[in-house]
């Protein structure tokens, strides 16, 4: 069984400031993960994707990802927050591919003070 | 190029009715997935349609039921409602044969009384 653990409920950062959101997975295979945002009122946006190609992802928006199999880990990370990055964030597993079930964390809220 | 779209964007029903979503894919994707969020908590998966037959289910009851069409557009049925139905109801589309990503769409919002 697959399985996602998003350590914090809530990350709050200022604006320039680098932002660490944490995610660890459990999965019985080698597995596709992902990162979406879920702004207010909005429906989910793909950040980034790993699936067993280079372990340093690189996504929209300046985000990016290291897929850490001996920590079962996968954070998300950029340089330098945003206003606009606050938003929900979910790490997300999937065992057969990107088009198969996907199975959600609780979710990430970023706060990004001014 | 439209991407993935539900109707009713939102819906009130009361307790022991019934309610279908909707849900158009991508164009180009042939498969549809269905996912139910709670309020504060991350979307769980419902089930997975397929040339028009459920491949995957999650751990939803029998009351939670879809179909697809040959359009590859798919319908999301919840009979005998409850209140904890209450939920936004997401829509994914994907491509099955290239392991494409699945795009979501923008939810149907549903409150039971």
């Amino acid at each position: 069984a697959q399985s996602v653990t998003q350590l914090d409920s809530h990350v709050s950062v200022s604006e320039g400031t680098p932002v660490l959101l944490r995610c660890n997975y459990s999965s019985s295979y080698s597995p596709s993960l992902f990162w979406y945002v879920q702004h207010p009122n909005k429906g989910l946006q793909l950040l980034l994707k790993y699936t067993s190609a280079a372990t340093l992802v690189k996504g929209i928006n300046g985000f990016e990802a290291e897929f850490k199999k001996s920590e079962t880990s996968f954070h998300l990370t950029k340089p330098s927050a945003h206003m606009s990055d606050a938003a929900e964030y979910f790490c997300v597993v999937s065992e057969a591919g990107s088009a198969r079930q996907l199975t959600f964390g609780s979710g990430t809220q970023l706060t990004v003070l001014p | 190029d439209a991407g993935v779209t539900q109707s009713p964007t939102h819906l009130i029903k009361t307790r022991g009715q019934q309610v279908t979503l909707r849900c158009s894919p991508k164009s180009g994707h042939d498969t549809v997935s269905w996912y139910q969020q709670a309020l504060g908590q991350g979307p769980q998966f419902i089930f997975q349609y397929y040339e028009e037959e459920e491949r995957q289910r999650g751990n939803f009851p029998d009351r939670f039921s879809g179909h697809q069409f040959p359009n590859y557009s798919s319908e999301l049925n919840v009979n005998a409602l409850l209140l904890g139905d209450s939920a936004l109801y997401l829509c994914a589309s994907s491509r099955r044969q290239t392991q494409e990503t699945q795009y979501f769409g923008p939810g149907t919002r549903l409150l039971v009384l």
